[in-house]
């Protein structure tokens, strides 16, 4: 079993709609769970990141963990073209530790 | 504020050769960590890096590759006698090295071995 696995899309969607992009993992010791946004032959950008179990909500993003069912998710409201990305999930420890990404999913927003 | 910066950004080598990527941490940032992303596959881990130390390499090849972060200067990741199998990105990330290891990343080299 992979310690991070990620729908792989791709998923394709017309401007406006909202988005889920989902996660699990295996390992319990994983406290963060940072998003990254990889924009077509560019490096991953973070996106946002949470602590521990719960929601975090940042404009049209939010980042929910479920740490009973490992399971981590992204939405995205009112999705934009300018969306259209390979979004990472990567589940980390803390502290100096490196990170295990998921596959990612491929997002494509369409007019 | 610079951000993350590698060099090349394009490399070509012939198998056989030497690949050198470089890269200079954010202001402030004192940890390198280096991932390799494969055609169609997800980041992978490769190496960790802090000044004149190598803290985690589980993620690095047994041979060929090799990583440095001198007092001075870049972080270097080189790998010798490069096969068609190395052709990846190499992106480089860096955190501050006090305790809010967030990493950002560098833009990446691109390496295609003919």
């Amino acid at each position: 079993q992979k310690e991070v696995e990620q729908d792989p899309g791709p998923l394709s969607v017309p401007e406006g709609a909202i988005v889920s992009l989902n996660c699990t993992y295996s390992n319990s010791a994983f406290q963060y769970f940072m998003w990254y946004r990889q924009y077509s032959r560019k490096g991953p950008e973070l996106l946002m990141y949470t602590y521990s179990s719960g929601n975090k909500e940042d404009g049209r993003f939010t980042a929910q963990v479920d740490k009973s069912s490992k399971y981590i998710s992204l939405f995205i409201r009112d999705s934009q073209p300018s969306d259209s990305a390979t979004y990472l999930c990567a589940p980390f420890s803390g502290g100096y530790n490196k990170l295990i990404f998921g596959a990612g999913t491929r997002l494509a927003v369409h007019p | 504020n610079a951000g993350v910066m590698q060099n090349p950004r394009h490399l070509v080598r012939r198998r056989g050769q030497e690949a050198r990527l470089r890269c200079s941490p954010m202001k402030g940032h004192s940890h390198v960590y280096w991932y390799r992303q494969l055609p169609e596959e997800g980041l992978k881990f490769m190496v960790y890096l802090q000044k004149e130390n190598i803290i985690d390499e589980s993620g690095m090849p047994k041979e060929r590759f090799s990583a440095e972060f001198p007092k001075e200067g870049p972080s270097i990741l080189r790998i010798q006698q490069v096969v068609r199998g190395d052709s990846a990105a190499y992106f480089c990330a860096s955190s501050r090295g006090t305790g809010e290891e967030t990493q950002y990343f560098g833009p990446g080299t691109r390496l295609l071995v003919l």
